[in-house]
């Protein structure tokens, strides 16, 4: 069966400093993965995207950057950590156009 | 732009009542429409993905329809218990760009016992 690991679970960051989140799917080959975040009060909002190795697509310009290495491996990261990046990030992963599936999530705090 | 709307943003429902919510979706770019139900210290869970037009689906006292002309779906809970207090969020594939997933708001359901 597929799983999905994201880690850390909390993560408490001064400003200025980077940021490395990772996730990685199991049980499943070449997946749709996605990163989002969760502002305080507010839906998913998507930001980014990967359909294979390499490929990122970006929707919201931003602090951040996302990486895929491996085939299920997908990175979030920011060189310097702004006070807005703080949120609750998930990723998920999806087979082609079906269901997606989530990660437990990321409370981050920039302090 | 894929923009998802949903209605209202929170919602208090008395034990043992009915509701429903909306999600609304550019009809002009549809591939397919999500439910999730997004439960406090748990990951999102898909409820329902629909397709066709008219398309209606149901999962125990929960049920979706989904109208892909005028660009809405309906979430509706029958009979609302504690257990349904969770955000239920909407997501849409647009024809366009099939593979990204844009969500709404959300709506956060509170059953009052």
């Amino acid at each position: 069966s597929q799983t999905i690991h994201q880690w850390p679970a909390t993560l408490v960051q001064p400003v200025g400093s980077p940021l490395s989140l990772e996730c990685t799917v199991e049980g499943t080959s070449n997946p749709n993965l996605y990163w989002y975040r969760q502002a305080a009060g507010r839906g998913l909002q998507l930001l980014f995207y990967s359909v294979g190795i390499g490929q990122i697509s970006s929707e919201v310009p931003q602090n951040l950057s996302a990486s895929r290495p491996q085939d299920r491996q997908f990175i979030l990261s920011s060189k310097k950590l702004l006070l807005s990046d703080s949120g609750f990030y998930l990723c998920a992963w999806s087979q082609g156009y079906t269901e997606a599936f989530f990660g437990q999530g990321t409370r981050l705090t920039v302090v | 732009i894929l923009n998802v709307e949903q209605s209202p943003q929170s919602l208090h429902v008395q034990e043992g009542d009915s509701t429903n919510f909306t999600c609304s979706f550019p009809s002009s770019n549809f591939y397919a429409l999500h439910w999730y139900r997004w439960e406090t210290a748990k990951s999102p869970e898909a409820l329902f993905v629909m397709t066709l037009n008219g398309d209606e689906k149901k999962k125990g006292r929960i049920s979706a329809t989904l109208n892909t002309k005028e660009g809405y779906s309906y979430l509706y809970i029958k009979g609302s218990q504690p257990e349904d207090s969770a955000t239920y969020l909407c997501a849409s594939r647009g024809f366009e760009g099939a593979q990204k997933l844009v969500f709404g708001q959300g709506t956060r359901l509170t059953i009052n016992p």
